[in-house]
């Protein structure tokens, strides 16, 4: 069984660009949860999507976007960076989006905004 | 507004001696609360769940809804136990989970 995997580990963009970044789920997992963590504090959670839809959403703008994929991989997109945008990104995944079941979550890619 | 309350940024015990990891919660509603871990250099896990009434390592948790309260502890601290507990709560579904700001647990020798 693997566990659920991110890319890139470190990435550096300057303010206003676009960044991507993409998660692989655990076997036989469809849900995907991303969280965002700022130095200093808990996971925050930015959407999660469930069956190829974004079912849920935190308080988070519009140019965090995302997708899933068929297999059930997924991708966060960021648009017009922004220095506070500059954390750690979680991705986790979930059997199904009941809240019994437990979030696997991966290493993490570390975003710096300069 | 639902929110997570860990007072405790650093908790620094010896060994053998009790632990006590507060988390204090705010949330209109019946939600399902998590404890969560990280040790040094691995990904956060679950440590265990308030629906399971479950011991993990030694850990327990008991959830009071007129404190709104779901403290964490453990009655012997071991090295091993070292590293950063999130408390965390869900209101289900497609919710998402919402952390506190952790607290680092230090095990002295």
């Amino acid at each position: 069984e693997t566990g659920v995997t991110q890319s890139p580990t470190h990435l550096i963009k300057t303010r206003g660009q676009q960044v991507t970044l993409r998660c692989s789920s655990q076997s036989g997992h469809n849900t995907v949860s991303w969280y965002q963590q700022a130095l200093g504090q808990g996971p925050q959670f930015i959407f999660q999507y469930y069956r190829e839809e974004e079912n849920g959403r935190g308080n988070f703008p519009p140019r965090f976007s995302g997708l899933q994929f068929p297999n059930y991989s997924s991708e966060l997109n960021v648009n017009a960076l922004e220095l506070d945008d500059s954390a750690l990104y979680l991705c986790a995944s979930s059997l199904e989006p009941s809240s019994y079941n437990e979030q696997f979550f991966g290493p993490g890619t570390r975003l710096t905004v300069l | 507004a639902q929110r997570v309350t860990q007072p405790e940024k650093l908790l620094s015990v010896f060994k053998g001696a009790p632990v006590e990891l507060k988390c204090n919660y705010s949330y209109s509603g019946s939600p399902e609360l998590f404890w969560y871990v990280q040790y040094s250099r691995q990904r956060l896990q679950l440590l265990l769940r308030h629906i399971s009434r479950e011991s993990i390592k030694g850990f327990t948790a008991d959830l009071n809804k007129g404190e709104t309260s779901f403290h964490l502890k453990k009655p012997f601290a071991q090295e091993e136990d070292s590293a950063m507990y999130y408390c965390a709560l869900t209101g289900g579904g497609a919710d998402g989970l919402t952390f506190g700001k952790g607290t680092h647990l230090i095990i002295q020798p």
